[in-house]
């Protein structure tokens, strides 16, 4: 079947400007994650929902960042006032599992880039 | 926390085997993951190995998992010019679904 998709691929703002970066998870899987990965590093963690529910958002930078899985399917990560810091490419993935010990299958992931 | 860690770069000749290693912290770690990343495309699941296992072999890719030394291989048999990415160990933090990526181990394929 389809595997996790992300939109747009790329995004290229100005500072200050706001965006929002989709992603569609694989369909059937209860928990959703988003990571942050720097040019030359791994994946970092961000945020993590199960069905509607944000679990943990420990990894969220700063109160710019917000993410919303309102029906428990697609989830929309915002980030508000944007800043150059915030350039990177941000991954999404999902998981079978309720309890998140389940593999995480990742999506092709968003290129930011903040001008 | 996890901590994970894994060498830079790796260079082998085509036909070669590779080995790419890591090592991490955390002893809890219920499974460990390798995932693959080629240019333009996602992180890719490769395989990966419960705790309670000392090695796991799928086609081409064989895992060793050492957990007294806490230390994690990917052995690549013959390797291939597609085999050419970047390799990312990574292992859940505390047993949970928060994923501690290493840094990454770029490869390259000679022909």
């Amino acid at each position: 079947g389809a595997g996790v998709s992300q939109s747009p691929r790329y995004k290229v703002t100005k500072r200050g400007q706001d965006v929002a970066l989709r992603c569609d998870p694989i369909s059937g899987h209860v928990s959703l994650y988003w990571y942050r990965q720097a040019l030359g590093q791994g994946p970092e963690f961000l945020t993590y929902f199960n069905y509607e529910a944000q679990q943990d958002k420990s990894g969220l930078p700063n109160d710019r960042f917000s993410a919303e899985r309102p029906e428990g399917s697609i989830s929309t990560l915002t980030i508000q006032r944007t800043e150059q810091r915030d350039s990177a490419m941000y991954r999404c993935a999902s998981s079978y599992a309720l309890l998140g010990l389940e593999t995480q299958y990742f999506g092709p992931g968003t290129r930011l880039l903040v001008l | 926390g996890e901590d994970v860690e894994q060498s830079l770069f790796l260079s082998v000749r085509e036909g070669d085997s590779s080995v790419i290693n890591c090592t991490y912290t955390d002893s809890s770690s219920t499974y460990l993951y390798w995932y693959k990343q080629e240019p333009g495309a996602g992180l890719q699941l490769l395989t990966y190995i419960f705790s309670n296992m000392d090695m796991k072999q799928d086609q081409r890719l064989t895992v060793l998992l050492n957990k007294k030394d806490k230390h994690l291989s990917l052995r690549i048999a013959d390797t291939q010019t597609g085999d050419s990415a970047i390799y990312f160990c990574a292992g859940p933090e505390d047993s949970s679904y928060k994923l501690i990526f290493g840094s990454g181990t770029r490869l390259l394929v000679r022909p």
